[in-house]
Formats: structure tokens, C-alpha cells, sequence
């Protein structure tokens, strides 16, 4: 069964410094994957995908994922953290199948110290 | 509107109470998603709509839980005799085409449903 590990429950990094939220994820095959992030009282936005091809995404906001099958691994980076990028960021693996629908993990709750 | 919307975005209903919970998916959107979001946890599957078909609807918890859509448009998800661990977070999301996980989902705000 697909499954995704987010080890990190929060994380609190400062203005200014970078960021890598880890993600490894359960899948027989090639996974789709997702980074997703949720502001509060925001609905979930997706910040970039993978599907096949090179392994490292850009995303909007300025967000890169690098996929690493032989650690099952796809863990999100940004060089330089501003404070409006404190939010919840989920990690989410999805398959064909009649549901089409997206595994998510736990998520991570980012902090920016000032 | 050019996102997905839900109404009511807070709803509070005592134990036993029946409730809906509605979702307004983007505009010709094929695929329609429902979402249960546990407080501290990642949001979980429910159901899914193709058009006006509910092709999977493996993630509902219960038989309590009901979902439709039938005008293949806006989306009605039915708790009955609500229990407390109910308690969540509902999120819908809309895709523009028909199967598969490559197509990007847009969420709505959610509807957070307390059952006292």
C-alpha cells in the first residue's frame, strides 16, 4: 500500500536560512508525487509535482524537490526562507487507480524566527 | 468564483445531530474529491466523482458519511447522527479532467465541523 513518512513535526528555521522538509514515501512502482502547503485558513495549494523525468522539481515561491528512488525520498528545499513561508507543508504520493486519489502525509509545521 | 468553495466554513452540531456540507468545485471541473483533515494530521480520502458518477467511495468511514453530486456540479457531503470523532476538518478539491493523479487538485477553505 502507498504510504508517506513526513519524520519532521516541526521545524523552526530562521529568516533568511534554508530549508529541507523531509518526505520518504511507500510505493511499488514509480509514484506521482506532491508538496502541498496550507496556510491557516487557507485551502491546501500545491507548491510543485513529479511525475517523471528530471528528478528535481521547481515549484512556485520559489520551493525545488529532488525525487531519490533509491532512498524512496522526495524532500522539499528552499534556499531562503521568508516569514511568509511559515504554514503547514504536506508531502503526498498518488497512483492511477479508479480513485485517482492522493495519500498525504502528516505534514510539517514550518516556523521562521525573525 | 475562480476557486473552489464550501459553505458552511464552520459548522457546530451536538452528537446525534444530522448535517451537509457543501462544495462549489471550479467551473467545468470533471473530478470532484472529498477529504476528511483530523487536527494535526494530513487530510484522508473520502470519495470521488467523476461528472455525476461516485466512482470510489472507499474512504468513508461509516454508512453515516454520504456523499452526492448529482448534476455532475455541486457536491453535498451528508454526516448523520453525528459522533464526536467526526470532529474535523472537511476539504473538497476539483480537477479539470477525469482520472489519474496528474491532474492538480484545488481545494477549497475546507468546513470545520465540532461535534459537541
Amino acid at each position: 500500500a502507498q504510504s508517506v513518512t513526513q519524520p519532521d513535526i516541526h521545524i523552526t528555521v530562521s529568516e533568511g536560512a534554508s530549508l529541507e522538509l523531509r518526505c520518504n514515501y511507500s510505493y511499488g512502482a514509480t509514484p506521482y508525487l506532491f508538496w502541498y502547503v496550507q496556510s491557516p485558513g487557507q485551502g491546501l495549494q500545491l507548491l510543485l509535482k513529479y511525475f517523471s523525468g528530471d528528478t528535481l522539481v521547481q515549484g512556485i515561491k520559489g520551493f525545488e524537490a529532488e525525487f531519490k528512488r533509491s532512498q524512496s525520498s522526495f524532500n522539499l528545499r528552499k534556499p531562503s526562507v521568508h516569514w511568509s513561508d511559515a504554514a503547514e507543508y504536506f508531502c503526498a504520493v498518488g497512483a492511477y487507480s479508479s480513485a485517482s486519489k492522493i495519500i498525504f502525509g502528516s505534514g510539517t509545521r514550518l516556523s521562521i524566527r525573525p | 468564483g475562480a476557486g473552489v468553495s464550501q459553505s458552511p466554513r464552520y459548522k457546530v452540531a451536538k452528537r446525534g445531530q444530522d448535517v451537509a456540507l457543501r462544495c462549489d468545485p471550479i467551473s467545468g471541473h470533471v473530478s470532484l474529491f472529498w477529504y476528511q483533515q483530523a487536527l494535526g494530521q494530513g487530510p484522508e480520502f473520502l470519495t470521488y466523482f467523476q461528472n455525476e458518477a461516485q466512482l470510489d467511495k472507499s474512504g468513508l468511514p461509516s454508512d453515516r458519511f454520504f456523499a452526492e453530486r448529482p448534476e455532475g456540479s455541486v457536491s453535498t457531503l451528508k454526516i448523520q447522527r453525528t459522533q464526536q470523532e467526526d470532529s474535523a476538518v472537511y476539504l473538497c478539491a476539483s480537477s479539470l479532467v477525469a482520472g489519474g493523479p496528474t491532474d492538480t487538485q484545488y481545494f477549497g477553505p475546507g468546513t470545520r465541523l465540532t461535534v459537541l
